[in-house]
């Protein structure tokens, strides 16, 4: 069955970075782009942006455009989000989502990580 | 401020239908589908409708979709306690190249 497993909850200090990863299993990795998607506490969904597992290629919404990097490890099946630069607002739990082609349904998410920047 | 308009919150009795409506605009739901995610407290969001009204395996099929130009609604017959939930619609933004998801209803069962 497929599955997206994320790395643990991390507290941050104001101004350094964060490097979330996904881990998939149960389906062919390279074929289906990745999606992170965030949400603030109490907030709604946020989509921050997508990796093409096959070609490396990304898109970033234009909100995060200089601080976020997605990468992803096709040997280990990984996807993996860095954002620079925290500040307190970018509090919130991360997700990745799968989805067939860029813009069709994220059909699958992971399980969600936990970011709190605090100093 | 969400590209797509959700009503905040929604509720009906057990057994009623209820009805959840998303605007947009012709760059998102006027160019593409829309799908309709759950989300309970805690947890992650769950693809409840895709493709404006196809439903995932696993879905009851209470559950249904239907879109009108730049608009889409979820409608849920029979609703039950379970249902409680927060629901969000999504849909590909043509012209910001980013998807876009709706600022959530909160479905309150009474």
């Amino acid at each position: 069955q497929v599955q997206l497993v994320q790395s643990g909850a991390e507290v941050k200090m104001p101004g350094a970075s964060l490097k979330v990863s996904c881990k998939a299993s149960g389906y062919t990795f390279s074929g289906y782009y990745m999606h992170w998607v965030r949400q603030a506490p109490g907030q709604g969904l946020e989509w921050m942006g997508w990796i093409n597992p096959n070609s490396g290629g990304t898109n970033y919404a234009q909100k995060f455009q200089g601080r976020v990097t997605m990468t992803r490890d096709t040997s280990i099946s990984t996807a993996y989000m860095e954002l620079s630069r925290l500040r307190s607002d970018d509090t919130a739990v991360y997700y990745c989502a799968r989805g067939w082609l860029h813009f069709t349904d994220l059909d699958y998410w992971g399980q969600g990580t936990l970011v709190t920047v605090s100093s | 401020q969400s590209v797509l308009t959700q009503p905040p919150s929604a509720s009906g009795t057990p057994g009623q239908r209820g009805t959840i409506s998303c605007s947009g605009s012709s760059s998102n739901i006027g160019s593409n589908t829309v799908n309709w995610y759950q989300q309970f407290p805690g947890t992650a969001p769950k693809l409840l409708i895709y493709s404006n009204n196809q439903r995932p395996s696993g879905v009851p099929d209470r559950f249904s979709g239907s879109k009108s130009g730049t608009s889409a609604s979820l409608a849920i017959s029979g609703l039950q306690s379970e249902d409680e939930a927060d629901y969000y619609c999504a849909v590909w933004d043509d012209s910001l190249n980013a998807w876009v998801f709706g600022g959530g209803t909160k479905l309150t069962v009474l």
